[in-house]
């Protein structure tokens, strides 16, 4: 099955510097990629996704990587913001129709310091 | 358009006892997951229902663990017994395509 690794599992950044997450897939098939922002006590909620076909998306202060050749895909947010503290985690799921499973990275912590 | 329901919020249960969660998903989602969100991890899959029937189970400890859809809408989650590990937050999630819609979630504390 696929598998995710995410890195850093925690980042600390100074407010207005920008922030990137990293992550690695290991089936080559996976073609949906989003990412989700947990803050403390609430649900994941979606924030970006990109799909294998496009190789960078972009929405305001967050945009997203993705190289097929090297299975990584990373998240970008510049001018960060203290209320952009939360956890973040990537997610992948490979083709096959409507409604697929989600296999998640384990996370990582962002800290905005004002 | 109203979100996914899940209840109840919290639970403190003792080891061996058994638990019941419970999810309504977003009308119209056939599909819909349950994760399981141990402390400081990402959401694992347990299961995952198209419509009524179980797509995917094979991250499912079926010996404590059970899962059921009966009517293809609201959804059930059951521990019996429920072991000192299984404290975690239970996530139910509904799609329509790709994209997630997750609800609050359940935080079940075993002691």
């Amino acid at each position: 099955g696929e598998n995710v690794e995410q890195h850093p599992s925690t980042l600390s950044v100074q407010e207005g510097d920008s922030a990137v997450i990293k992550c690695t897939y290991s089936d080559s098939a996976s073609n949906y990629f989003p990412w989700y922002k947990q803050e403390l006590g609430k649900r994941p909620q979606l924030i970006i996704d990109i799909r294998s076909n496009v190789g960078e998306k972009k929405d305001q202060r967050i945009a997203v990587t993705l190289n097929k050749t090297a299975k990584h895909f990373s998240l970008h947010i510049t001018e960060t913001q203290p209320e952009d503290s939360a956890v973040y985690f990537c997610a992948a799921t490979p083709p096959g129709g409507a409604g697929n499973m989600l296999t998640f990275g384990g996370g990582t912590r962002l800290m905005v310091k004002p | 358009e109203a979100g996914v329901a899940q209840s109840p919020r919290y639970k403190i249960i003792e080891k061996r006892q058994s638990v019941a969660f419970w999810c309504n998903p977003i009308s119209g989602h056939a599909t819909l997951y349950w994760y399981q969100q141990i402390l400081g991890q990402g959401p694992k899959l347990l299961i995952q229902f198209q419509n009524n029937g179980v797509v995917d189970d094979s991250q499912l400890p079926k010996d404590r663990f059970s899962a059921e859809r009966l009517k293809g809408v609201d959804s059930t989650l059951k521990i019996q017994p429920a072991k000192l590990e299984d404290s975690a937050v239970y996530l139910c999630a509904s799609s329509l395509t790709a994209g997630y819609t997750f609800g609050s979630g359940t935080r079940l504390t075993v002691v």
